[in-house]
């Protein structure tokens, strides 16, 4: 089975540009998270989805963010504009429910540069 | 004061030796613990979880939970250069709640 997808894996832009970052989560699950990790700060919970519904997005840091997910294969975070400290590897999770230790399983990562 | 803290190291144990890994949390309501383990470069993964006081052992690897003095820890016996990552404690406040707050990680660096 493949685990949990993110594109791109990449991203450089400039400032004020928006970003688009996509996730596709393991099929079945029905919890779906994004994180951003950075030296200073750590991994941060930016948001989650409970079969695609937000729960909480207490963690998201400002107006620029936005996130969505139409569906049970797909969400995405964007950024809009974006600023250089939004440089971080932006990583989305999934799990499900039911399991014994709830275990979130991540994706790849984004590695994001803003220039 | 941060809601789950970790000594950021770098901590650096022999090959064959035991490893410590300490985490401790600020919310008492606290009910689910895991360590994650995060190669650079990679994302993290889960290798243990613990809920109930004392220890909990798979291999290798022994959490210990003390809900009382707000402290979990995770050893590695054994320890093999392969270990050698960035572990995160992660703390769950509610059962059933899917939310985790994470640590900032200690980098585990296993010397041959």
């Amino acid at each position: 089975d493949a685990g949990v997808i993110q594109s791109p894996r990449h991203e450089v832009t400039e400032m004020g540009q928006e970003v688009t970052l996509r996730c596709k989560p393991i099929s079945g699950h029905d919890y779906l998270f994004w994180y951003r990790q950075t030296m200073m700060r750590g991994l941060e919970l930016l948001i989650y989805f409970n079969n695609n519904v937000p729960i909480d997005d207490s963690g998201m840091p400002e107006d620029r963010f936005s996130a969505k997910m139409p569906n049970a294969s797909f969400s995405t975070l964007k950024i809009q504009p974006s600023e250089p400290r939004d440089s971080a590897v932006y990583f989305c999770a999934s799990s499900f429910t039911g399991t014994l230790n709830n275990e979130q399983f991540f994706g790849p990562g984004t590695r994001l540069t803003v220039l | 004061q941060k809601e789950v803290e970790q000594n950021s190291g770098p901590l650096s144990v022999p090959e064959g030796a035991i490893a410590s890994l300490n985490c401790t949390y600020s919310d008492r309501g606290s009910q689910s613990f895991f360590w994650y383990r995060q190669y650079s470069g990679k994302s993290p993964e889960l290798i243990m979880s613990i809920y109930s006081n004392g220890d909990k052992e798979d291999g290798r690897f022994t959490a210990q939970l003390n809900k009382a003095s707000q402290y979990v820890s995770l050893l590695i016996r054994d320890s093999q250069p392969s270990d050698s990552a960035t572990y995160l404690c992660a703390v769950n406040r509610d059962s059933g709640n899917e939310k985790l707050t994470f640590g900032t990680g200690t980098r585990l660096t296993i010397i041959p």
